[in-house]
């Protein structure tokens, strides 16, 4: 069983839906919760962390941590053509110099 | 603008050739990290370094080496010994103990001729 799990989609909706991008993980100590944006053939764009639980909102995006469930979420209003991207989550521990873990990544196309 | 650079943005290797693949950070960031990302993988750790002239190995870093002579700079080498290189590598670097919070250059693709 992998550390995190992340359907690789395609996800395709209409501009204008509101998008839900999902992890599983495995191991309950991760403590930091991020969500990467890859546009293709470019390096990856820290969109926002959360420490341990609960939710936080930037903009359009919002990420969600349950950690009783091991899940957490990235939900995007209003989704445009341009967040057509693959969405990377990661997760690591805290305290002194600790690897991060990340997800294979979910590609998401908005049309419009 | 502060940022991450990395060059080339495509690099082609021959059979047997050792080659470089260049990072540098304007961010004033201590760590700086290499990964490499395969199709359908999660990005894998080869190296990383939190202090200058100090690195340390990531999950696979047979076949590649690094060094970490000046704060700004973080240079790979894919040694002919990486018998699989071809991938997209990716440099990140962050503040010391801020893992996450990775900031990522737009990194270079590797194919093997």
């Amino acid at each position: 069983q992998k550390e995190v799990e992340q359907d690789p989609g395609p996800l395709s909706v209409p501009e204008g839906a509101i998008v839900s991008l999902n992890c599983t993980y495995s191991n309950s100590a991760f403590q930091y919760f991020m969500w990467y944006r890859q546009y293709s053939r470019k390096g990856p764009e820290l969109l926002m962390y959360t420490y341990s639980s609960g939710n936080k909102e930037d903009g359009r995006f919002t990420a969600q941590v349950d950690k009783s469930s091991k899940y957490i979420s990235l939900f995007i209003r209003d989704s445009q053509p341009s967040d057509s991207a693959t969405y990377l989550c990661a997760m690591t521990f805290s305290g002194g110099y600790q690897k991060v873990t990340f997800g294979t990544g979910t590609k998401l196309q908005v049309i419009p | 603008d502060g940022g991450i650079t990395q060059s080339p943005k495509y690099l082609f290797r021959k059979e047997g050739q050792n080659v470089t693949l260049s990072c540098e950070q304007n961010l004033n960031h201590d760590a700086m990290y290499w990964y490499r990302q395969d199709p359908g993988q999660g990005l894998r750790l080869i190296y990383y370094s939190q202090i200058v002239n100090d690195f340390q190995k990531g999950d696979i870093a047979e076949g590649y080496s690094v060094s970490r002579e000046k704060k700004e700079s973080f240079p790979l080498t894919v040694t002919s010994a990486q018998k699989n290189p071809t991938a997209f590598y990716l440099c990140a670097s962050s503040i010391t103990g801020a893992e996450e919070t990775q900031y990522f250059g737009p990194g270079t693709r590797l194919l093997v001729l």
